[in-house]
């Protein structure tokens, strides 16, 4: 089945530092979506995106999808202690709305 | 708008017996659900997609006569664990959407089988 990768697995930042997660299929996607997992807490809806090249932004957050619709990433500019959390990538190649999910990268915020 | 809740959050049950776990779409209708399970640590795996009106199609690997998945209204959706063991024990979650681009999830429903 489709696999997706998400690297790195952890990242530990100062506050006021970036911080990027890539996410990569082996396969052209239909679109990928992004979610936040707060510790405890279920995964929130970020941004989907859909089309190749696109890059959307949500204030601090910027999120790309590459060119071939493969891969894509989340960069967060100075970091903030309320960015902590897990961050999963979900990669759907069928446009049917079953999205392989990431294995998450789990960011922690040193103030 | 587009909420999911999930009932219940949490439940504790022995070896053998069987737990429902609901999921419902409160302001929308929803005519198919997915269903995730996510161990301590570890990623969201599609366990299976739940359909109104039908059968549910499950992914390689699930038991479907372990895991009964009920899709009997537009905003119900119900995954019963049969015969729990306690390797079930997990984050049981739901996701709906009123279309594919803006899934939603249910908070989720933590099981641990004693």
């Amino acid at each position: 089945g489709q696999q997706v990768m998400q690297i790195p697995q952890y990242q530990h930042v100062q506050e006021g530092e970036d911080f990027t997660t890539y996410c990569n299929s082996s396969t052209t996607l239909s679109n990928i979506q992004w979610y936040k997992q707060r510790p405890g807490g279920h995964p929130v809806f970020l941004i989907q995106l859909v089309k190749s090249g696109e890059v959307k932004k949500q204030k601090r957050l910027t999120f790309q999808f590459g060119e071939a619709k493969k891969n894509s990433s989340l960069h967060i500019t100075a970091t903030q202690t309320t960015d902590v959390g897990t961050y999963f990538c979900a990669a759907d190649n069928t446009n049917a709305g079953k999205s392989t999910f990431g294995d998450g990268t789990t960011l922690t915020v040193k103030p | 708008g587009a909420v999911v809740s999930q009932h219940p959050s949490w439940v504790i049950c022995k070896s053998g017996t069987s737990v429902k776990i609901e999921c419902r779409s409160l302001d929308f209708q929803a005519t198919t659900m997915f269903w995730y399970r996510q161990f301590p640590k570890q990623s969201l795996m599609l366990m299976a997609t739940s359909n109104e009106g039908s059968k549910a199609t499950y992914e390689q690997g699930v038991e479907k006569d372990k895991f009964l998945i009920n899709h009997a209204s537009l905003t119900l959706s119900t995954l019963t664990v049969t015969s729990a063991h306690p390797e079930d024990s997990s984050f049981y979650i739901c996701s709906a959407g009123t279309g594919f681009r803006d899934l939603n999830f249910g908070p989720g429903t933590r099981l641990t089988v004693t």
